[in-house]
């Protein structure tokens, strides 16, 4: 899979939107791209994916740039609960049904009171 | 969304004793479940594939005779820790693929095992 690239950290105020980058300048055109986030003792959850276009779920927004060699994770207002470690993972669409997801470092995201 | 239960959330255990942590996909079929281990401050790391009705995939540096995995049925797939020792706490992720074309990937709360 190819590879992503994310800030280590960021912060952000609460109830103010963040916007979590990513780049991905060697994606191909059947990657697409996933975003997972993991909390303090948990285990990751989904929340979001996209392939081209932009996308939008009750969680969060997805803006890929119009090359896709870049998103965005947009969390429109930022809650406490919201602080986690954030992951940008491409997964192919051509993959066999075994492949996995391979996590990288992702953003560590500190939500201030 | 789908959802993934993983059994215990915690463990405490004797060196040298065996852990069996079990995963289950709730309300979907999971014909390939994923064991991952993550140390503190660091990232996932996959250990092996679980087929059902086959043997697992590990991944290079995993000792399959020390991480056991059993994947009996379409919503159940056991992991093993045999003979564990303090070099194995760990926590530990399961983590099943949804059907659908998007290859969501839903995860259990993880199991936290501590070996003194």
């Amino acid at each position: 899979d190819a590879k992503t690239t994310q800030p280590n950290s960021m912060e952000s105020n609460e109830e103010e939107p963040v916007h979590l980058p990513c780049n991905h300048s060697t994606i191909s055109g059947t990657d697409y791209i996933h975003w997972y986030r993991q909390l303090p003792s948990q285990g990751p959850e989904y929340v979001i994916h996209g392939l081209t276009s932009n996308v939008n779920n009750r969680m969060a927004s997805l803006a890929i740039a119009e090359d896709r060699k870049s998103s965005t994770l947009i969390l429109h207002r930022a809650t406490l609960r919201d602080a986690a470690v954030y992951y940008c993972i491409l997964r192919n669409f051509g993959s066999g049904s075994a492949r996995q997801l391979t996590f990288g470092s992702g953003t560590q995201l500190t939500v201030l009171p | 969304g789908a959802v993934v239960s993983q059994h215990p959330s915690w463990v405490i255990c004797k060196s040298g004793t065996s852990v069996k942590i079990e995963c289950r996909s709730l309300d979907f079929q999971a014909t390939t479940m994923f064991w991952y281990r993550q140390f503190p401050k660091q990232s996932l790391m996959l250990m092996a594939t679980s087929n059902e009705g086959s043997k697992a995939t590990y991944e290079q540096g995993v000792e399959k005779d020390k991480f056991l995995i059993n994947h009996a049925s379409l919503t159940l797939s056991t992991l093993t820790v045999t003979s564990a020792h303090p070099e194995d706490s760990s926590f530990y992720i399961c983590s099943a693929r949804g059907t659908s074309a998007s290859n969501i990937q839903y995860f259990g709360a993880g199991t936290r095992l501590s070996v003194l």
